[in-house]
């Protein structure tokens, strides 16, 4: 059964470094999948921000891109994302989820909680 | 950006009843078009793909329908763990994939 969970610090200052992990069970992130993140405003809808196969290869959201950096390291099963210079409209849920090679997200973390206050 | 619209943004409907929700593309997207349920608290759990095909698990109650630029979710007759928030995604453009605001399934 593949199962990602999210872990990173949940309460951020302004300007201050996003960084969160998602650990993979059950299934290799070096095996044919892409790894994603998507957030999640309070109440609102879900944005996807980027993803990264077992090559390293990795696409970002236009939006976001310039902030953004995510990477997956095999040996520990984990994919990272690091978020710069946040605002309080990084303020989500983010979750990580395994993305098939045309798009479809089929298995999601449960997410965690970020917040950016002063 | 491919823009999705879901209509209605709330659907009230009574157990054991149809419901029947819409998604649009602002342009063509073939049939590279998911649908996904999402309960308070919850991640996001996929239910269809392909506009059509269901899941793995995803109960026969569950149809999609459409393609190019509409789309149709229908819950054949609703149980109670359906009240939910459902999104649709294209992932036509890659790799700039977008989500809908989401209709809300609650009991009338």
């Amino acid at each position: 059964q593949v199962q990602l969970q999210e872990s990173g610090l949940g309460l951020l200052k302004p300007s201050e470094t996003l960084s969160l992990t998602c650990t993979v069970s059950g299934y290799p992130v070096s095996k044919g999948y892409y790894w994603a993140w998507i957030r999640q405003p309070p109440g609102k809808g879900l944005e996807w921000i980027a993803n990264i196969y077992q090559s390293g290869s990795a696409y970002y959201n236009s939006s976001l891109r310039s902030r953004l950096t995510i990477s997956v390291d095999a040996s520990k099963n984990q994919v990272s994302l690091k978020v710069t210079s946040v605002t309080a409209t990084d303020t989500a849920v983010y979750y990580c989820a395994r993305q098939d090679s045309s798009g479809v997200l089929d298995i999601w973390g449960q997410g965690t909680v970020v917040t950016v206050s002063s | 950006e491919i823009v999705m619209t879901h209509s209605p943004a709330t659907l009230s409907v009574s157990p054991g009843e149809r419901a029947t929700l819409s998604c649009r593309a602002s342009r063509s997207v073939s049939n590279d078009l998911a649908w996904y349920q999402q309960k308070p608290g919850q991640p996001p759990r996929l239910l269809i793909y392909g506009a059509s095909t269901r899941a793995t698990g995803i109960p026969a109650r569950f149809s999609g329908s459409g393609s190019g630029t509409e789309f149709t979710l229908t819950i054949s007759s609703l149980q109670s763990e359906d009240f939910a928030v459902y999104y649709c995604q294209q992932y036509n453009k890659w790799p700039l994939w977008t989500f809908g605001q989401g209709t809300k399934v609650e009991i009338k």
